[in-house]
């Protein structure tokens, strides 16, 4: 399979733990992108890298969270100090950006991260 | 806030059209229109975009009113595999991070 994968699929912590969760986009996207989805809603973009930079991100990702994408492949995000409202489904996705621009996202499956 | 504006829920009879309405009477000259979906417990799935033109691909149709003020997406055989959570999105061509802001969707129920 050569779509985006992402690990954990399902994640429980107690609050006030550290969670981290990976991204593998396919291979020869340069854009990643992570989105939060909580029950009932659409998903909520959260930042976006091209390549190893980290482009935009959204009011939503509070300083408790970071992510990092350090040799423009994989992608990880940290949720340090989780509280209950980080309870929700955190989506990946990917895309190539250029000459060759590929205006659709990829989604992976995501991680459901529960906050007890 | 999402720019789109997409009736909560609708169902089909299978075998049947699906045509799912959006309303983006705001939209900017150099916006897509796009179409993803989301199968329950599942990441979105890219469907169809357009600017302009009416488009179509293996999936569906994409049918955008000639002041763009409104698009309809047809599954024009709808299967039972087809009931998901449907998103009607614009994105501004201008807006290079093409990030997504999706709305509450049309859930879509096809029925037997």
């Amino acid at each position: 399979d050569t779509g985006v994968s992402q690990d954990p699929r399902h994640k429980i912590t107690k609050r006030g733990q550290n969670v981290t969760f990976r991204c593998d986009p396919i291979s020869e996207h340069n854009r990643l992108y992570w989105y939060r989805q909580t029950l009932g809603q659409g998903p909520e973009f959260l930042t976006y890298f091209q390549n190893e930079a980290q482009l935009e991100k959204s009011r939503l990702l509070s300083d408790r969270f970071s992510a990092e994408r350090p040799k423009g492949s994989f992608s990880t995000l940290e949720i340090q100090r989780t509280e209950q409202g980080d309870s929700a489904m955190y989506l990946c996705a990917s895309s190539l950006w250029g000459h060759q621009t590929s205006y659709e996202q990829y989604f992976g499956p995501g991680t459901r991260l529960t906050v007890t | 806030d999402a720019k789109t504006t997409q009736p909560t829920s609708m169902d089909c009879a299978e075998g049947r059209a699906a045509n799912l309405p959006c309303n983006h009477s705001t939209i900017s000259g150099n916006e897509y229109v796009y179409w993803y979906r989301q199968i329950h417990s599942q990441g979105p799935q890219y469907i169809i975009h357009g600017l302009k033109n009416n488009e179509t691909n293996e999936m569906a149709s994409l049918i955008i009113t000639e002041d763009r003020k409104s698009s309809t997406l047809i599954l024009p055989h709808a299967t039972l595999r087809d009931t998901a959570v449907y998103y009607c999105i614009v994105s501004a061509l201008g807006d290079s991070s093409y990030k997504l802001i999706f709305g509450s969707g049309t859930r879509l129920l096809v029925r037997p």
